[in-house]
């Protein structure tokens, strides 16, 4: 099956610096990119996703990159705010027959801490 | 109104008793699915079900039973509950049949046994 290995596992950046989230799969045929941004005691919401035929797709100040080739794809955020502060999970995904049989595979996270 | 709402929000129990978790969507979706979150915030698929039919079904002990009466809805029951099951309780929608745009999340169960 998938598995999703995700870096750092925290980080902590200067408001108004940048903050770089890695991850990488391990199967090829995953075609589909979410990440999720989890407030503290709140749901994972859904802030930005890439399909593989992309390379890169931004949306204001954050951005993802796919690396098909190497397997990876990484979380750009720039000009950080405090409450860009959160815990942010990384996924793969099949495209499932027409049966449903889609899921997510998630990352392990990456706690992000903005200072100000 | 809230697109994917779970019941209750927080559950404390003791060992050995049984409990049930209620999940329902008014998105329209055709998929849903169960997730547990541990204590290290890793998110672990459980179950899927596909218009009331069970798709997925990971490695999770028979004392997890989840019942879908119809496709807006997705409960998960939970017999002799052990200190392990502790943990937040997730249930999440998607489309399905090829328009798969990820998931939306329900607001999550947190789930204690003592």
């Amino acid at each position: 099956g998938e598995n999703v290995e995700q870096h750092p596992s925290t980080l902590s950046v200067q408001e108004g610096d940048s903050a770089v989230i890695k991850c990488t799969y391990s199967d090829s045929a995953s075609n589909y990119f979410p990440w999720y941004k989890q407030e503290l005691g709140k749901r994972p919401q859904l802030i930005i996703d890439i399909r593989s035929n992309v390379g890169e797709k931004k949306d204001q100040r954050i951005a993802v990159t796919l690396n098909k080739t190497a397997k990876h794809f990484s979380l750009h955020i720039t000009e950080t705010q405090p409450e860009d502060s959160a815990v942010y999970f990384c996924a793969a995904s099949i495209r499932g027959s027409n049966f449903g049989n889609e899921k997510l595979t998630f990352g392990t996270g990456t706690r992000l801490t903005i200072i100000p | 109104d809230t697109a994917v709402s779970q019941t209750p929000k927080y559950l404390v129990t003791q060992m050995g008793n049984d409990k049930s978790i209620k999940c329902e969507q008014n998105l329209g979706h055709d998929t849903m699915y169960w997730y547990k979150q541990d204590s290290k915030k890793f998110l672990k698929i459980m179950f899927s079900y596909n218009n009331k039919e069970l798709i997925i079904n990971e490695t999770v002990p028979n004392r997890f039973s989840p019942k879908s009466p119809d496709k807006a809805h997705l409960n998960l029951h939970i017999n002799s509950l052990e200190l392990g099951d502790s943990a937040v309780y997730f249930c999440a929608s998607s489309r399905g049949a090829g328009h798969f745009y990820g998931y939306t999340f329900g607001s999550g169960t947190r789930l204690t046994v003592v």
